[in-house]
C-alpha cells in the first residue's frame, strides 16, 4: 500500500515567521510531488510542484525534495494569517493506467497575527 | 480562466435515497478523477477516467457507487442507496492527461450530508 504521511498538526506560527511543513512517502518510484493548500470548506489549490532533488522557490514558498530519504517539505517564509489553511502533500507515481496521485491527510497551519 | 464545474454544491439526503453529482472538466482534459474527502482526511480516489474509459476504480464501492463519462467529457457519480458514512466532500478534478506529469485542477466540490 503506497502511503503519504504528514503530521496533522495544528502547526502554529507567529505572523512573519517561517512555517515548515513535512511529508514522507513510501513508494521509491514516485516521480513528482505537489503541495496543495485547502481552506476550510473549499477545494484544494496547487501551490507548488517539484520533480528533482533540491530546492524550488516561488515567492514566499520553497519546496524541498530528497528522494533518497523519501522526504518532501514546504517552507513558507514571512507567514501571513491568510496562509492559515490545511496543506496537502500529493505524490505521483506510475501505476496501472498511468500516473496515480496519492494525497496525505494534510497538515493544518495556523498563523497568529 | 477555465475551471472544473461541479453541481450541486451542497446536497442533503436521507439514507437509502439515491444521489447524483455532475462534473464538467476543463475543455481538452482527457483525464478526470472523482475523489471523496472525509473531514480531516486527504482526498481519496474513487475513480479515474481516461477519456470515456475507467482506468482505476479499485476504491469505488461498486455495490452502491457508479460513475460514467459517456462521451469522454462530463461525468456523473451516483450513489444508491446513500448511507450515513457517505457524508463527505466529493471532489472532481481533471488534467490534460495522466500519461505525463501535469497539474490536477479541482472543482469546488459537492458537500454531501446523509441524514
Amino acid at each position: 500500500q503506497k502511503e503519504v504521511e504528514q503530521n496533522s498538526g495544528p502547526l502554529s506560527v507567529p505572523e512573519g515567521a517561517i512555517a515548515s511543513l513535512n511529508c514522507t512517502y513510501s513508494d521509491r518510484g514516485s516521480q513528482s510531488f505537489f503541495w496543495y493548500r485547502q481552506y476550510s470548506g473549499k477545494s484544494p489549490e496547487l501551490i507548488m510542484f517539484i520533480y528533482s532533488n533540491g530546492d524550488k522557490e516561488d515567492g514566499r514558498f520553497t519546496a524541498q525534495l530528497n528522494k533518497a530519504s523519501q522526504y518532501v517539505s514546504l517552507l513558507i517564509r514571512d507567514s501571513q494569517p491568510s496562509d492559515s489553511a490545511t496543506y496537502l502533500c500529493a505524490v505521483n507515481g506510475i501505476d496501472t493506467g498511468g500516473f496515480k496521485t496519492i494525497f496525505g491527510a494534510g497538515t493544518r497551519l495556523f498563523v497568529k497575527a | 480562466e477555465a475551471e472544473v464545474a461541479q453541481s450541486p454544491r451542497y446536497k442533503i439526503t436521507e439514507k437509502s435515497q439515491a444521489v447524483a453529482f455532475w462534473c464538467d472538466p476543463i475543455s481538452g482534459h482527457a483525464t478526470l478523477y472523482w475523489y471523496r474527502q472525509i473531514l480531516g482526511q486527504g482526498p481519496e480516489l474513487l475513480v479515474q477516467f481516461q477519456d470515456e474509459s475507467v482506468v482505476d476504480d479499485s476504491q469505488l464501492p461498486k455495490d452502491r457507487f457508479s460513475a460514467e463519462r459517456l462521451k469522454g467529457v462530463d461525468s456523473t457519480l451516483k450513489i444508491q442507496p446513500a448511507e450515513l458514512g457517505d457524508s463527505a466532500m466529493y471532489l472532481c478534478a481533471s488534467r490534460v492527461t495522466s500519461l505525463g506529469d501535469n497539474e490536477q485542477f479541482f472543482g469546488p466540490g459537492t458537500r454531501l450530508t446523509v441524514l
